[in-house]
C-alpha cells in the first residue's frame, strides 16, 4: 500500500526558514512532488525530485533520500503569502498519491 | 484552453440523485486524474486516465462512482445515488504524460454538497 506522512501543522515567523518533512512507504517510486495549496484554491506545483539530493528553486528547495523514504521542503525568507498547505506526493506508475498536507502559518 | 477547466464549480444535490462532473484538461495532455478532497484533508486518488484508457481505477470508492474520457480530452466523473459522505471538492488534473517529471496542473475543482 501507499503511506505518506507529513506533520499536520507548522508555524513560523516572517523572514525565517522552515523545513517541512515528508516520509513515505510506497510500492513503487517514480518521483516525489511538492505542491502548494492556498485555502479554497487548487494545488500548484512547486518541485520534483527523482534522484537523491537537493533541488533549489529560488526561495524553495526540496531534498530527497530514496533509501530513507524521506523528503523535505525548505522555505527561506518566509513571506506572509507563504501561509498555505504544502502537499507531498509520490508518483508510482502514472498516478500520484498525496499526503494529507502540512498547514503552514507564517506570523509577522 | 489555458488551464484545466472544471464544471460546475459548485453543485448542491439531494441525497439519492445522480451527479455528473466535467473536466476539460489542457490541450495535448494525455494523462488525466481525478482526486477528492474533503474539508481539511489531503487529496484522495480516484482514477487515472492515459489517453482514453483508465489503467488505474483503484481509488473509486464504490460502484456508485464511474468515470470516462473521450477523444483524449474531456472527462466526466459520475456519482450515482449520491450520499452525504460524497460531499467534497472533486479536483481534476492533467499532465503531458503519466511518467517522469511531468507536473500535474489542477483545475479549480467542483465543490459537491449532498443535502
Amino acid at each position: 500500500g501507499q503511506n505518506i506522512d507529513q506533520p499536520t501543522e507548522m508555524t513560523a515567523t516572517e523572514g525565517a526558514i522552515v523545513q517541512i518533512n515528508c516520509t513515505y512507504q510506497t510500492s513503487g517510486f517514480n518521483g516525489l512532488f511538492w505542491y502548494q495549496q492556498h485555502a479554497g484554491e487548487a494545488p500548484t506545483f512547486l518541485s520534483y525530485n527523482v534522484l537523491d539530493g537537493l533541488e533549489e528553486k529560488g526561495r524553495f528547495s526540496s531534498f530527497l533520500s530514496r533509501s530513507k523514504g524521506y523528503s523535505y521542503l525548505l522555505l527561506k525568507e518566509l513571506q506572509m503569502k507563504d501561509s498555505a498547505s504544502y502537499l507531498c506526493a509520490v508518483r508510482d506508475s502514472g498516478k500520484s498519491t498525496f499526503g494529507d498536507g502540512t498547514t503552514l502559518t507564517v506570523k509577522p | 484552453g489555458a488551464g484545466v477547466s472544471q464544471s460546475p464549480s459548485n453543485k448542491v444535490t439531494e441525497k439519492g440523485k445522480d451527479v455528473e462532473l466535467r473536466c476539460d484538461p489542457i490541450s495535448g495532455h494525455t494523462a488525466l486524474y481525478w482526486y477528492r478532497q474533503r474539508l481539511g484533508q489531503g487529496l484522495e486518488f480516484l482514477i487515472y486516465f492515459q489517453g482514453n484508457s483508465a489503467p488505474d481505477k483503484s481509488g473509486l470508492p464504490s460502484d456508485r462512482f464511474s468515470a470516462e474520457r473521450t477523444g483524449e480530452s474531456v472527462s466526466t466523473l459520475t456519482i450515482q445515488r449520491t450520499q452525504q459522505e460524497d460531499s467534497a471538492v472533486y479536483l481534476c488534473a492533467s499532465s503531458l504524460g503519466g511518467g517522469g517529471d511531468t507536473e500535474a496542473f489542477f483545475g479549480q475543482g467542483t465543490r459537491l454538497t449532498v443535502v
